[in-house]
């Protein structure tokens, strides 16, 4: 079992483009997490679904949308990027929002 | 909402001093996890908490869930090199989401 991938691992962007962070899990897990961490911030929710076909707003929602394609994949679309987007986002996935999370490998993006 | 704040932020020890990290919660929880972050990797599970004053060891970490459920605590016995990283505590409260602490970082000199 690969766990929870992510794609791609490292991008580098200019302000105002966009772009999609792809996220799969192979767990059946029905939760599904995209997080942000910058230094000294821990790691903040920006995104999760608890279930198939819902999604809700976390801590630092702004400037991002998600889609839950299926119960494997959760994916977290910037629309019109900013220097202050510049970050390591993780997704995670648990079998319930209680229950532990699994995290991906990360993406590193920088938006210059 | 929910705060959850963990003290140090960083800590240097000695390989074989002790280490203890403290996690506080703004709200009562209704449990609380610990996960570990190696320098360039993604964070890993190490235990979830669910009753008051629980206690739970691992080999040489003991976790610790407070009376009220609204404070909890890492400690590791004589450290060693491999015990590097970051380690956050999360708490999951009434909204039923889970939230990080800032996280502990810690540096051990061999």
């Amino acid at each position: 079992n690969a766990g929870v991938t992510q794609t791609p691992k490292f991008q580098v962007l200019k302000t105002g483009q966009s772009m999609t962070l792809q996220c799969a899990q192979d767990m059946n897990h029905n939760s599904m997490y995209w997080y942000r961490q910058d230094p000294g911030m821990g790691l903040r929710l920006i995104y999760y679904s608890a279930s198939e076909g819902t999604t809700d707003k976390g801590e630092v929602p702004n400037g991002y949308n998600v889609s839950r394609l299926n119960k494997r994949e959760f994916s977290l679309r910037l629309e019109s990027a900013a220097p202050s987007q510049t970050s390591v986002y993780f997704c995670a996935s648990s079998e319930l929002v209680r229950n532990e999370q699994f995290f991906g490998p990360g993406t590193r993006l920088t938006v210059l | 909402g929910q705060q959850v704040m963990q003290i140090p932020q960083y800590q240097h020890v000695q390989e074989g001093e002790d280490f203890t990290t403290y996690c506080n919660s703004s709200t009562t929880l209704s449990n609380i996890q610990w996960y570990k972050q190696r320098p360039g990797g993604h964070p890993v599970f190490l235990i979830q908490l669910v009753k008051s004053g629980e206690v739970k060891k691992q080999k040489r970490l003991t976790f610790q869930f407070g009376e009220a459920k609204k404070n909890s605590s890492l400690h590791i016995t004589a450290t060693q090199t491999t015990d590097v990283g970051t380690y956050f505590c999360a708490g999951t409260g009434g909204a039923q989401k889970l939230v990080f602490g800032q996280g502990t970082r810690l540096t051990i000199n061999p």
